[in-house]
C-alpha cells in the first residue's frame, strides 16, 4: 500500500516569515514528488515538482527531497496571505498516477 | 502544459442514476488518471486511463461501478453508476505532460462537484 503521509495542520505562519511544510512516503520505487496547492472549492495547481536529492527552487519556493529518509519538504519563503491554502504532496512515478497525502492547511497570518 | 476542459462542473443527482463526466484535453496526451476527492480528503486515484487499452482501476474501484472510455488521445469519460449519496464528492480527471522545462507534471482538470440527494 503506497501512502504518503502529511500533518494536516492547520500551520499558522505570520506574514513575510519562512511556512515549512513536510511530508513522508513510504513505496521506495516513487521517482517523483509534487507539490500542489489547493484553494476551497477549487482544483490542486501545480506549485513545484523534484525528482533528485536535495533542494529545487523555484522563486519563493524551495522543495526538499531526501530518498534515503523518504521525506519531502516545501519551503515558501516571504509568504503572504494569498498562500494560505490547503498544500498536497504527492509521489508517483513511471506510468502510474499520484498518490497524494491528506494535505496541510496553511493559513499565514496578516 | 494541457488545457484540460471538464464538464460539468457541478451536478445535483437523484440515487440510483448515472452520472457521465467529461473532459477534454487541448493536445494529444496517452495517460489519463481519474481521481476522487471526497468532502475534506485529499485525493484518490480511481484509475488510469490509456487510449487503446482497458483502463486500469486501482483497490476498491470497480469498472461495473465506475465505468471509463478513452476513444482518442484528447478525451476520456468516468461514468458514476448506481449513485448513491456516499458517492458524493469532487471528480478530477488529470493527464500527464511536458511543462515548459521539459518534464513531466500532471494537470488537473477544474473538477466535478457532485452531490446525490
Amino acid at each position: 500500500q503506497k501512502e504518503v503521509e502529511q500533518n494536516s495542520g492547520p500551520l499558522s505562519v505570520p506574514e513575510g516569515a519562512i511556512a515549512s511544510l513536510n511530508c513522508t512516503y513510504s513505496d521506495r520505487g516513487s521517482q517523483s514528488f509534487f507539490w500542489y496547492r489547493q484553494y476551497s472549492g477549487k482544483s490542486p495547481e501545480l506549485i513545484m515538482f523534484i525528482y533528485s536529492n536535495g533542494d529545487k527552487e523555484d522563486g519563493r519556493f524551495t522543495a526538499q527531497l531526501n530518498k534515503a529518509s523518504q521525506y519531502v519538504s516545501l519551503l515558501i519563503r516571504d509568504s503572504q496571505p494569498s498562500d494560505s491554502a490547503t498544500y498536497l504532496c504527492a509521489a508517483g512515478g513511471g506510468a502510474d498516477g499520484l498518490t497524494f497525502g491528506k494535505g496541510t492547511h496553511l493559513i499565514i497570518q496578516p | 502544459s494541457a488545457v484540460i476542459s471538464q464538464k460539468p462542473s457541478r451536478d445535483i443527482c437523484q440515487r440510483g442514476t448515472s452520472l457521465t463526466i467529461q473532459c477534454q484535453v487541448d493536445s494529444q496526451v496517452t495517460m489519463m488518471f481519474w481521481y476522487r476527492q471526497q468532502p475534506g480528503q485529499s485525493l484518490t486515484l480511481i484509475a488510469t486511463a490509456n487510449q487503446g487499452s482497458e483502463a486500469t482501476y486501482e483497490s476498491g474501484f470497480v469498472i461495473d461501478k465506475f465505468p471509463i472510455s478513452r476513444p482518442n488521445l484528447t478525451f476520456s469519460t468516468l461514468t458514476v453508476s448506481n449513485m448513491s449519496p456516499e458517492d458524493s464528492s469532487i471528480y478530477l480527471c488529470s493527464v500527464k505532460d511536458r511543462g515548459r522545462s521539459g518534464a513531466y507534471g500532471y494537470t488537473f482538470g477544474s473538477g466535478t462537484r457532485l452531490t446525490v440527494v
